[in-house]
């Protein structure tokens, strides 16, 4: 099994329809974040959250929200989807000291 | 606040050819710094680390990349690249007493066989 385990993989939704995206990790690790992909853009981080109780907002968390179920549940909502939030996003968790471990990602296409 | 700057977005390269891909950051305390690679339609993969010791870094796949603290950079360097290596590169960084990781906006590699 994987590390970080995302679902669903690929998802097509339309314009305003909620939609959430789920990530889970057997890594032990309280440390998870949510971050999307763009072509020529890296990768931005959307939301992160240090452990269950915990929570922050990353560089581009507008349209967004996150849960934290429990330490190795981690789920990103987009309340009413758009167009431009069609991207790549992935989930990750990290160690003390440890990179970060990713998951294989959701293609999302908002039409 | 931290960033990354990856000085090419694209490079194309034939077989057998060296490679010196770089990285260069902002942030005047402690950083830990990354390397990750993603091949196509796949999801990241840690190629490198550094976080203190010895400034020249050995990863996988005959990857090295030398930190060099006066220049703020992180270059990733392989003496030949194979067909295999084409893939997206990203340079991060994760400034310590920060705790999320920043990442440059990636260079993409495409070697020609």
């Amino acid at each position: 099994d994987a590390d970080v385990t995302q679902t669903p993989r690929n998802r097509i939704t339309k314009t305003g329809k909620r939609i959430m995206l789920e990530c889970s990790q057997t890594k032990g690790h309280d440390r998870m974040y949510w971050y999307r992909q763009d072509p020529g853009l890296g990768l931005r981080l959307i939301y992160y959250s240090f452990d269950v109780k915990d929570i922050n907002k990353g560089e581009i968390s507008d349209g967004y929200s996150v849960s934290r179920q429990a330490q190795a549940k981690f789920s990103l909502s987009l309340e009413s989807a758009i167009p431009n939030q069609t991207a790549l996003y992935f989930c990750a968790t990290s160690g003390p000291d440890s990179g970060y471990t990713f998951g294989s990602g959701t293609r999302l296409t908002v039409v | 606040a931290q960033s990354v700057s990856q000085h090419n977005h694209h490079v194309i390269l034939s077989e057998a050819a060296s490679l010196e891909l770089g990285c260069n950051y902002s942030y005047g305390g402690t950083v830990n710094l990354f390397w990750y690679v993603q091949y196509p339609g796949q999801h990241l993969q840690l190629l490198l680390k550094y976080f203190s010791g010895d400034p020249l870094v050995k990863g996988i796949k005959g990857f090295e990349a030398e930190f060099i603290k006066s220049k703020f950079s992180f270059n990733l360097r392989k003496p030949s690249v194979q067909w295999s290596d084409t893939a997206e590169y990203f340079c991060a960084v994760n400034a310590v007493g920060y705790s999320t990781l920043t990442f440059g906006k990636g260079t993409m590699l495409l070697v020609s066989p």
